[in-house]
């Protein structure tokens, strides 16, 4: 079972660059998240997603974009990379165990903006 | 309050040693309680959950104290194999399946 998986694992971007983070779960859970996590800080909520067709924003949203055309992709979009966004981005999903909602980790994508 | 707030660390602690960690939350209406544990720059991964009064899962136990909106885990003969930050984890936004996720505590264990 490979739960969540990400790609790319590192990334080096140029200022101004584009890029997408890839995530993909294959434990059909109907909740998806991405974090950032900056050295130090705790995780930070970038966007969600409740199901295949619906997103919103989280904590830290601007200067990133969502999309989930599927139950098990929901892809990260950064566009015109800048510096505060070299971080460390975890992808998470989430399903219902009754009332409770234990979120499971990808390995997370390094990305610096030089 | 912030909304979790946990002790800022780091703990060194000797082999065998028991440790606990400290966490409150602000949100007072949450029902489910995590603790993640994170190795260093891996992802975070669920170790405890905590629904009523507390848990146990071998050496490590975890309490809630409601009225005081606090969280507790405790560590009991600590092995070198604990060596991690430990987040504390609270329920957010409009619906259980947002969390927040406390700033962690590292702890370093010792031989």
């Amino acid at each position: 079972n490979a739960g969540v998986t990400q790609t790319p694992k590192f990334r080096i971007l140029k200022i101004g660059q584009s890029m997408t983070l890839q995530c993909t779960q294959d434990m059909n859970h109907n909740y998806m998240y991405w974090y950032r996590q900056d050295p130090g800080m705790g995780l930070k909520l970038i966007y969600y997603s409740v199901g295949a067709g619906i997103t919103d924003k989280g904590e830290v949203p601007n200067g990133y974009n969502v999309s989930r055309s599927t139950t098990e992709d929901f892809p990260l979009r950064l566009e015109l990379a800048a510096p505060s966004q070299t971080s460390v981005y975890f992808c998470a999903s989430s399903t219902a165990q009754g009332a409770y909602y234990e979120q499971y980790f990808g390995p997370g994508t390094r990305l610096t903006v030089t | 309050r912030k909304e979790v707030e946990q002790d800022p660390g780091p703990f060194n602690v000797p082999e065998g040693a028991t440790v606990a960690f400290n966490c409150t939350y602000s949100n007072s209406a949450s029902q489910s309680f995590f603790w993640y544990r994170q190795d260093c720059r891996k992802e975070p991964k669920l170790l405890m959950s905590v629904y009523s009064s507390g848990n146990e899962d071998g050496r490590f136990t975890a309490q809630l104290n409601r009225a005081s909106q606090y969280i507790s885990l405790l560590i009991r003969d600590s092995k070198l194999s604990d060596s991690a930050t430990y987040l504390c984890v609270v329920p957010s936004g409009a619906g259980s399946y947002q969390l927040t996720f406390g700033k962690g505590t590292k702890l370093s264990v010792i031989p």
